[in-house]
């Protein structure tokens, strides 16, 4: 079985420009969880998806965004970018919904803002 | 007081020797118990996962987990050299706002030198 799949794998962008990462879960997951990775922060939690609507939501603010197909692939969307935005951009999918269920994570999307 | 914490390391152990990486929490909810692996510039891979009091073994890994004194550990027996990497230690309270959010310490780095 194909593991979750993020594209791009890098990216350069400028402040105040917007970006969107895809995020393809394993086949047959319908959970997607998105996470931001920063040395300094670690992971924190974006939000969580499951059947195309939004069920979580971490402590960001509303610049980020995403959304849910459904065929389970799923977009997240950073607006206005800013320089602390750089980071690693994790998306994990799980058979089920609840949280409480084994998250497999893609390999990411290394966003760098200047 | 962090939700997750974790000694950030490094640990450092020979060859063959058992590592020992312990994990607090703070949400006496909690019901899920993960740890994954990271290697540098690498996604985070998951490598146990422990829902009940007690240990579960898998190969040369052990989880351990104690609910009343809010630990879980990890014991990595017969270290290898491949086993040094950031470990994280990730927990989930189940159920309503926790949908699909792990909330993750900082990690703790393994180094195993020959």
């Amino acid at each position: 079985k194909a593991g979750v799949t993020q594209t791009p794998r890098y990216l350069i962008k400028t402040r105040g420009q917007q970006v969107t990462l895809s995020c393809s879960p394993i086949s047959g997951h319908r959970s997607v969880s998105w996470y931001q990775q920063t040395p300094g922060q670690g992971l924190q939690f974006l939000f969580e998806y499951f059947s195309e609507t939004q069920r979580n939501k971490g402590n960001f603010p509303g610049r980020f965004s995403g959304r849910q197909f459904s065929n389970s692939r799923s977009e997240m969307n950073v607006s206005t970018l800013e320089l602390g935005d750089s980071a690693l951009y994790l998306c994990a999918s799980s058979f089920l919904a609840g949280g409480g269920n084994e998250q497999f994570f893609g390999p990411g999307t290394r966003l760098t803002v200047l | 007081q962090k939700e997750v914490e974790q000694n950030s390391g490094p640990l450092s152990v020979p060859e063959g020797a058992i590592a020992s990486l312990n994990c607090t929490y703070s949400d006496r909810g909690s019901q899920s118990f993960f740890w994954y692996r990271q290697y540098s510039g690498k996604s985070p891979e998951l490598i146990m996962f422990i829902y009940s009091n007690g240990d579960k073994e898998d190969g040369r890994f052990t989880a351990q987990l104690n609910k009343a004194s809010q630990y879980v550990s990890l014991l990595i027996r017969d270290s290898q050299p491949s086993d040094s990497a950031t470990y994280l230690c990730a927990v989930n309270r189940a159920g309503g706002t926790s949908y699909g959010k792990l909330t993750f310490g900082q990690g703790t780095i393994l180094t195993v030198h020959p």
